[in-house]
């Protein structure tokens, strides 16, 4: 069975600082990896997935992020944030269904 | 390509009566997800329709229920509604379904609150 751990439900930063939004799994079978954003009262938006290859991979808005199959993670970046960043983010994981982490919710203050 | 598009956006009722969500998924797209989003529970998976056929099914009860027309729209389904079904219900398609990459499209969900 497959399942997706996001370590912080809640990450507070300031304006410009970095992030990083933890992302684990587990997973008998290889699986594909996604991130998606949710602002508020909106559906889920796709930020990046990770289907083979590079490691490292780039989404929108700036973000990225790093697959470590020996750590099982895949957590999400961003150098420097901005307000327009506060939102809940998703990990996912497809194997033959989708796995959804229960969210992080990133605030930015100013 | 339109999106997926979920209608309506907003949902009033009062406890007991029934409520029917529909979800048109993107064109060529054959597979159906819904889930409901609260603040306590998060993103629970409802079901997962594909080629008119529920796939999947979360653990909900039998008062949800779904289907899956010909032209891939979707309807959900809730009787007897109760205040703990005031929720976000999200509707998301992808290409095909039961394999391993299935990349998923989410509408805008329907806002429903029930008093």
């Amino acid at each position: 069975a497959q399942s997706v751990t996001q370590l912080d439900s809640q990450v507070p930063v300031f304006e410009e600082a970095p992030v990083e939004l933890r992302c684990n799994y587990s997973s008998s079978v290889s699986v594909y990896l996604f991130w998606y954003v949710q602002y508020p009262n909106q559906g889920l938006q796709l930020l990046l997935k990770y289907l083979s290859g590079s490691t490292l991979v780039k989404g929108i808005n700036g973000f990225e992020a790093e697959f470590n199959k020996s750590q099982t993670s895949f957590h999400l970046r961003k150098p420097s944030v901005h307000i327009s960043d506060t939102a809940e983010y998703f990990c996912a994981v497809s194997a033959n269904k989708f796995y959804f982490g229960s969210g992080t919710k990133l605030n930015v203050k100013p | 390509k339109a999106g997926v598009t979920q209608t309506p956006r907003y949902l009033i009722k009062t406890r007991g009566q029934q409520v029917t969500l529909s979800c048109s998924p993107i064109s060529g797209h054959r597979s159906v997800s819904w889930y409901q989003q609260t603040p306590g529970q998060g993103l629970q998976f409802l079901f997962e329709y594909f080629s008119e056929t529920q796939r999947n099914k979360g653990n909900f009860p039998g008062r949800f229920s779904g289907r899956q027309f010909s032209n891939s729209r979707s309807e959900m389904n809730v009787s007897t509604l109760e205040l703990g079904d005031s929720a976000l219900y999200l509707c998301a398609s992808s290409r095909v379904a039961g394999v391993a990459y299935n990349e998923q499209f989410f509408g805008p969900g329907t806002r429903l609150t029930v008093l």
